[in-house]
């Protein structure tokens, strides 16, 4: 139990498109969904905490007009760069977890983006 | 903010050897998470152990939270533990309880 799947895994845009990333629960309802970036050889960092049927809350030096999340489902999140730039190329992960039965997060496999 | 911090940052093992990873956070918490992440970057949970301890086979954590910090025990280590381990600490209340990840142990595990 606990699965969560992120999609796509890999992903290689042109500076200034928009990318969509995807993240599902899919064995268990997701009250709350977290995303996270990775750079090479670092930790994760949170970037923004979003409840269901609820605005994103993002963390401190994450701009909310580039980052685009979206929780509108309590099974799936979406995160959109927006205007990607190439310093935005990173490891994103998300994980979920259901409040209800305690706080222990679950995450996805993660997507590499790639911004040329 | 709550600071986590691993050691060691690098390890290397031979296989079959045990080893002890710690973690030590800045304040007091209301959980505790033990992650391994594999070379293609999944997170596979290990523990959820906000105190005492826990074990799962060849691994086994203690948190003692009165004096903030966790261990990692692996033991018999194996290549496939090869890969980085965060500790990961969940702060805050209620909508706004978060997860702190520490800054990782590289262990590498050797014929």
């Amino acid at each position: 139990g606990a699965v969560v799947s992120q999609h796509p895994s890999r992903v290689i845009c042109k500076s200034g498109t928009s990318v969509k990333i995807e993240c599902r629960s899919l064995d268990f309802q997701a009250t709350t969904m977290f995303w996270y970036r990775q750079f090479p050889k670092q930790s994760l960092m949170l970037m923004a905490t979003s409840n269901e049927g609820s605005k994103a809350t993002y963390e401190q030096g994450v701009e909310k007009d580039k980052f685009l999340i979206n929780h509108a489902s309590l099974t799936l999140s979406t995160l959109t760069v927006t205007s990607a730039h190439p310093e935005d190329s990173s490891f994103y992960i998300c994980s979920a977890t259901n409040r209800d039965r305690g706080y222990e997060q679950y995450f996805g496999p993660g997507t590499r983006l790639t911004v040329t | 903010g709550i600071q986590v911090e691993q050691s060691p940052p690098d390890l290397i093992l031979q296989e079959g050897a045990n080893s002890t990873l710690r973690c030590n956070f800045s304040d007091s918490v209301n959980n505790l998470q033990w992650f391994h992440q594999n070379p293609w970057g999944q997170l596979i949970n290990l523990f959820y152990i906000p105190s005492g301890t826990k074990q799962n086979g060849r691994l086994s954590a203690t948190t003692v939270a009165t004096e903030r910090y966790s261990l990692l025990y692996i033991s018999s280590s194996q290549t496939t533990d090869s890969g980085v381990y965060f500790c990961a600490v969940e702060h805050g209340t209620g909508t706004a309880s978060k997860l702190t990840f520490g800054t990782g142990t590289r262990l590498q595990v050797t014929l």
